[in-house]
């Protein structure tokens, strides 16, 4: 079965430098969500999007930026990179029908590292 | 707001043994998931069992099973005749039901010796 897409699997970036994340879902999936698990911690909500509207919004900082295209796959733009910024950053997708949404599948993720 | 709580940082368990993971949560949603991610060291995030709250039967999926008590806000993942492959961070998650996030515990290391 097809799972989720992200690229890159890793990418080295330099303090304030600007990365984009992208995210493929799975197919038939209209909701993402984007995760931010540094070293040693449990995955943090950042922001979702259904039916390319944003949705809901975690603890994301002002120096990210999302959206969600009309084929349904994400991008997660980060500016001004920080050294803690470096993380394992996962994209995962669900179906929401009416006001039940589904059970989230995550990416294999992207390893950003900033030196 | 939403917590959620395992208690174990780190288990390990003798290959073909049962093992037992504990979760706690806390919130006031009546509706609500509670799934078991696992994580083994290629940092997948792959899903192991999902509870919907309303069901009061506990879901199992072959070797994983789980033990919800919702009065007492609990879900404990067991896991039954253990595998190698069993070895990696698992943790318990939480999402309400017309929600978005995901919330996460802070993880279980679990070790699978052999």
């Amino acid at each position: 079965a097809a799972g989720v897409i992200q690229s890159p699997r890793h990418l080295i970036k330099e303090k304030r430098e600007t990365a984009t994340l992208k995210c493929y879902p799975i197919p038939r999936h209209d909701t993402v969500y984007w995760y931010q698990q540094g070293p040693g911690q449990d995955p943090q909500f950042l922001i979702s999007f259904y039916e390319k509207m944003q949705s809901d919004k975690g603890s994301i900082p002002d120096r990210f930026s999302a959206q969600q295209f009309s084929d349904y796959h994400s991008e997660l733009n980060m500016s001004s990179l920080e050294l803690g910024d470096s993380a394992l950053y996962f994209c995962a997708s669900s179906f929401t029908s009416g006001r039940s949404t589904d059970t989230q599948y995550f990416g294999p993720g992207t390893r950003l590292t900033v030196l | 707001a939403q917590t959620v709580t395992q208690s174990q940082p780190e288990m390990s368990v003798q290959e073909a043994e049962t093992v037992t993971l504990s979760c706690t949560y806390d919130t006031s949603e009546n509706n609500y998931y509670l799934f078991w991610y696992k994580q083994p060291p290629s940092r997948q995030m792959i899903l192991v069992i999902r509870q919907e709250a309303y069901k009061q039967q506990n879901a199992t999926e072959n070797r994983f099973s789980v033990n919800f008590q919702k009065a007492a806000k609990s879900f404990s993942l067991k896991i039954s005749d253990s595998q190698l492959g069993d070895t990696a961070m698992y943790f318990c998650a939480f999402m309400k039901r017309a929600g978005n996030m995901l919330t996460f515990g802070g993880g279980t290391r679990l070790m699978v010796k052999p």
